[in-house]
């Protein structure tokens, strides 16, 4: 089945350092991937829309110079959180659609397992 | 615009009894709708996902989903409930387009012994 792996897993980092965080599909070409935000017990938040060879659309409110995101290949999409501070932690997660199977017509969406963002 | 509502952020059942974990949506156009549950600090599985076929989708782990367009809900049931049941459970729609899902606020399934 469709795979989506995150590295790292964990990651803890003094404030004001840079952190990326690495989307794989392992199984299937992504042209587009998205980076979602979650709160501890809350739901998923948006943050961008990656798509392969072009710029990340980024929902409303997030800063595209704090979040770079880049979709280099169809399988890899990196999230960078620049200049992290404390209120960055957070659990980042990553989905990617398969445009080549049923993900096409459905937009159904696979997700990866988390990456966990402590910023000291 | 697409919108998703769970009610309910906190359900508790008994171990064999019945789950029911309520979502309605609103959408203008067709939805697919989604339900994927979530354990502690991992990411998301899928359950179960509507895609304008049969209206009663049967998913992994014995859960159900039954899409009713007239009451715009696509309800989440287990006839008996596990322990190993107890998780985040998310409801989300989407659309045709190359858009990211929509998701509700998500429900926290207890299941007591």
């Amino acid at each position: 089945g469709a795979v989506v792996s995150q590295h790292p897993s964990r990651v803890i980092c003094k404030s004001g350092t840079s952190v990326k965080i690495e989307c794989r599909s392992l199984d299937f070409q992504a042209t587009t991937m998205f980076w979602y935000r979650q709160f501890p017990k809350q739901s998923l938040m948006l943050m961008a829309t990656s798509n392969e060879g072009s710029k990340a659309t980024y929902e409303q409110g997030v800063e595209k110079d704090k979040f770079l995101i880049n979709h280099a290949s169809l399988t890899l999409s990196t999230l960078t959180v620049t200049s992290a501070h404390p209120e960055d932690s957070s659990f980042y997660i990553c989905s990617a659609r398969d445009a080549g199977l049923a993900g096409g017509r459905t937009n159904e969406q696979f997700f990866g397992p988390g990456t966990r963002l402590t910023v000291l | 615009a697409q919108s998703v509502t769970q009610l309910g952020s906190h359900v508790s059942v008994s171990e064999g009894a019945l789950v029911l974990l309520r979502c309605n949506y609103s959408s203008s156009v067709p939805p697919y709708l989604f339900w994927y549950v979530q354990y502690p600090n991992q990411g998301l599985q899928l359950l179960l996902k509507y895609t304008s076929a049969a209206t009663l989708v049967k998913g992994i782990n014995g859960f159900e989903a039954e899409f009713k367009k007239s009451e715009t809900s696509f309800h989440l049931t287990k006839p008996s409930a596990h322990m190993s049941d107890a998780a985040e459970y998310f409801c989300a729609v989407g659309d045709t387009g190359r858009r990211a899902l929509t998701f509700g606020s998500g429900t926290r399934l207890q299941v007591q012994p």
